[in-house]
């Protein structure tokens, strides 16, 4: 069974700072990775999402990489801003199947 | 090109109750799936629909129900409702007929979820 681990869990830093992200999942044998954003009370917003044939995706200062064989992906966020205060949530999906393994999140706070 | 709606964003609904909820895809895109959302279980799957078939389905119970139309459009239906239903409930849907092996193949895209309070 896919679990997806998270770490940290909440995460606070001034605004200014570049930051890492951390998901680990249990079964190598991906499909792909998704990376997504929540806002309080509101949907999932995609940001990346890499194919489990790549190694990194970037969408400005967004660049999420994908290590299949060891089971990780890290979400680097360049020059964070108040803005980008969020829960972020990475999520698997394994072959034949569209069902997305979600982690717990991470809560992250950027202060001005 | 408009993303996926949700409707009823907010529901108050009572224990054993029963309630309809409906999903939207982008046009285009022929996949749906349900989520729920809750503090202490975060995001569980719980169906998934292509072409008017359920494919996958979670770990619910058959109070859980759903199904999909020809348009792409879907409904999930929760029948004699429980407190511990009271989630935010999230469908996705992804084009599954993309360009396979490209950079953005099976993107998921989230609709803004509908709010259940069962008291």
């Amino acid at each position: 069974k896919q679990e997806v681990t998270q770490i940290p869990a909440a995460l606070s830093v001034p605004e200014g700072e570049n930051l890492v992200l951390n998901c680990s999942f249990t079964d190598s044998a991906i499909y792909n990775l998704q990376w997504f954003r929540q806002d309080p009370g509101k949907g999932l917003t995609s940001l990346l999402l890499i194919q489990s044939s790549q190694r990194e995706q970037t969408s400005g200062r967004l660049n999420a990489s994908l290590d299949k064989s060891s089971g990780r992906s890290t979400l680097y966020i360049a020059a964070s801003q108040p803005g980008d205060s969020a829960t972020y949530l990475c999520a698997v999906v394994q072959g034949g199947s569209e069902k997305l393994v979600f982690g717990k999140g991470t809560k992250l706070t950027v202060n001005p | 090109k408009a993303g996926v709606t949700q409707t009823p964003r907010y529901l108050i609904k009572t224990r054993g109750q029963q309630v309809t909820l409906s999903c939207s895809p982008i046009s285009g895109h022929r996949s749906v799936s349900w989520y729920q959302q809750t503090p202490g279980q975060g995001l569980q799957f719980l169906f998934e629909y292509f072409s008017e078939t359920q494919r996958n389905k979670g770990n619910f119970p058959g109070r859980f129900s759903g199904r999909q139309f020809s348009n792409s459009r879907s409904e999930m239906n929760v029948s004699t409702l429980e407190l511990g239903d009271s989630a935010l409930y999230l469908c996705a849907s992804s084009s599954m007929g993309g360009l396979a092996g490209g950079p953005r193949y099976n993107e998921q895209f989230f609709g803004p979820g509908t709010r259940l309070t069962v008291l």
